[in-house]
């Protein structure tokens, strides 16, 4: 998925542990998103931003943050991990207006023990 | 919020039967409708996007959905299934005035020798 890069690929943290999962894009892109996705429950948007600086709670923010400092990247933090946010993480961003669609990264799972 | 009902999560086929994945979303405006598809371990692709250029949309590897707004629905279709259709299948809407993408819960095709 050329043009959206999410670091780690994997992680197992422990229950009160933090951490940061990072998104790049390379497309210039104004809208970026957050979801996790969990069996079942398809994908659930938890942050989203329209532009630098920019931020809006999505379905399931609780137990999040995130961080816009730049067009090209947009992070999603874990301040204190609880088993309940063990998931798929997966960031996307919009190409464009109108019905552009979203083009997604090749996702984050996380496993909180 | 939009909602995004897709029914059954498990469809199962044989090779070269019809593919048929149910999508019906909730809003009085018909949205901006989208069809993804993710292969194990992988990020969602997209499969078509509805345009109001026409009711039937044609996506990639042969599939096609119809828009029918009086039973607001966007269903998924393929004539004849092949092995490597076997995948998960979501459908995603947004309306007009958000830049929020909803998705639904998703249905895993299988398709059988």
């Amino acid at each position: 998925n050329a043009g959206v890069t999410q670091t780690p690929k994997f992680q197992v943290l422990k229950t009160g542990q933090s951490m940061t999962l990072q998104c790049a894009q390379d497309m210039n892109h104004n809208s970026m998103y957050w979801y996790r996705q969990d069996p079942g429950m398809g994908l659930r948007l938890i942050y989203y931003s329209a532009s630098e600086g920019t931020t809006d709670k999505g379905e399931v923010p609780n137990g999040y943050n995130v961080s816009r400092l730049n067009k090209r990247e947009f992070s999603l933090r874990l301040e204190s991990a609880a088993p309940s946010q063990t998931s798929v993480y997966f960031c996307a961003i919009r190409q464009g207006e109108g019905n552009s669609p979203l083009h997604f990264g090749n996702g984050t799972r996380l496993t909180v023990t | 919020a939009q909602s995004v009902t897709q029914l059954g999560s498990h469809v199962s086929v044989s090779e070269g039967a019809l593919v048929l994945l149910r999508c019906n979303y909730s809003s009085s405006v018909p949205p901006y409708l989208f069809w993804y598809v993710q292969y194990p371990n992988q990020g969602l692709q997209l499969l078509l996007k509805y345009t109001s250029a026409a009711t039937l949309v044609k996506g990639i590897n042969g599939f096609e959905a119809e828009f029918k707004k009086s039973e607001t629905s966007f269903h998924l279709t393929k004539p004849s299934a092949h092995m490597s259709d076997a995948a998960e299948y979501f459908c995603a809407v947004r309306t007009y005035n958000f830049n929020k993408f909803y998705f639904g819960s998703g249905t895993k095709l299988n398709v059988k020798p």
